[in-house]
């Protein structure tokens, strides 16, 4: 079982350059997050999915999107990179079942944007 | 606006103290808290959730909430220096499956 998985670790852009970031979960999870953290913040929510083919915005949409063909994988994409978007990014799952409804986090990417 | 307030810190304990760090929410229709700790470059881990008012312990740690006053603890006994890293508390609110976090407390356990 590998949890949730994301791809790249790592990744620089140059400004106006558009890229993907790729997560998925193995857990059959129905809802999944698209957090960012900058340093010394706390996390904040950009796009949730609460199943296949159902997506919506966070706190901090603007400049991403989101897609969810699958239950399985969760992708954000960045258009026009801008240096404002360099942070940390998270992708969470949870089962969206009972009173804790924990969520279980990636291993993050790590963007920066020049 | 739904807010979570944290002690920035750093909070600074000794090895085999208590170390206890606080968490206030604004609103009160919330269902669910969370601790999670996030090591340094790492992502973060869930260490504690509680729903009802008083207190839940799981080995060192203990979680307490007080809905009233809209306050939510965690209580670290024993700490030790790989108990070091930032504790983010998390607020579920209502039927809504999306968190809320705070910004985070760094605690720094001395050997």
């Amino acid at each position: 079982n590998a949890g949730v998985t994301q791809t790249p670790k790592f990744r620089i852009l140059k400004i106006g350059q558009s890229m993907t970031l790729q997560c998925a979960q193995d857990m059959n999870h129905n809802y999944m997050y698209w957090y960012r953290q900058d340093p010394g913040m706390g996390l904040k929510l950009i796009y949730y999915s609460v199943g296949a083919g159902i997506t919506d915005k966070g706190e901090v949409p603007n400049g991403y999107n989101v897609s969810r063909s699958t239950t399985e994988d969760f992708p954000l994409r960045l258009e026009l990179a801008a240096p404002s978007q360099t942070s940390v990014y998270f992708c969470a799952s949870s089962s969206g079942q009972g009173a804790y409804n924990e969520q279980f986090f990636g291993p993050g990417t790590r963007l920066t944007v020049l | 606006q739904k807010e979570v307030e944290q002690n920035s810190g750093p909070l600074s304990v000794p090895e085999g103290a208590i170390a206890s760090l606080n968490c206030t929410y604004s609103d009160r229709v919330s269902q669910s808290f969370f601790w999670y700790r996030q090591y340094s470059g790492k992502s973060p881990e869930l260490i504690m959730s509680i729903y009802s008012n008083g207190d839940k312990e799981d080995g060192r740690f203990t979680a307490q909430l007080n809905k009233a006053s809209q306050y939510v603890s965690l209580l670290i006994r024993d700490s030790q220096p790989s108990d070091s890293a930032t504790y983010l508390c998390a607020v579920k609110w209502g039927s809504n499956y999306k968190l809320t976090f705070g910004k985070g407390t760094l605690l720094t356990v001395n050997p």
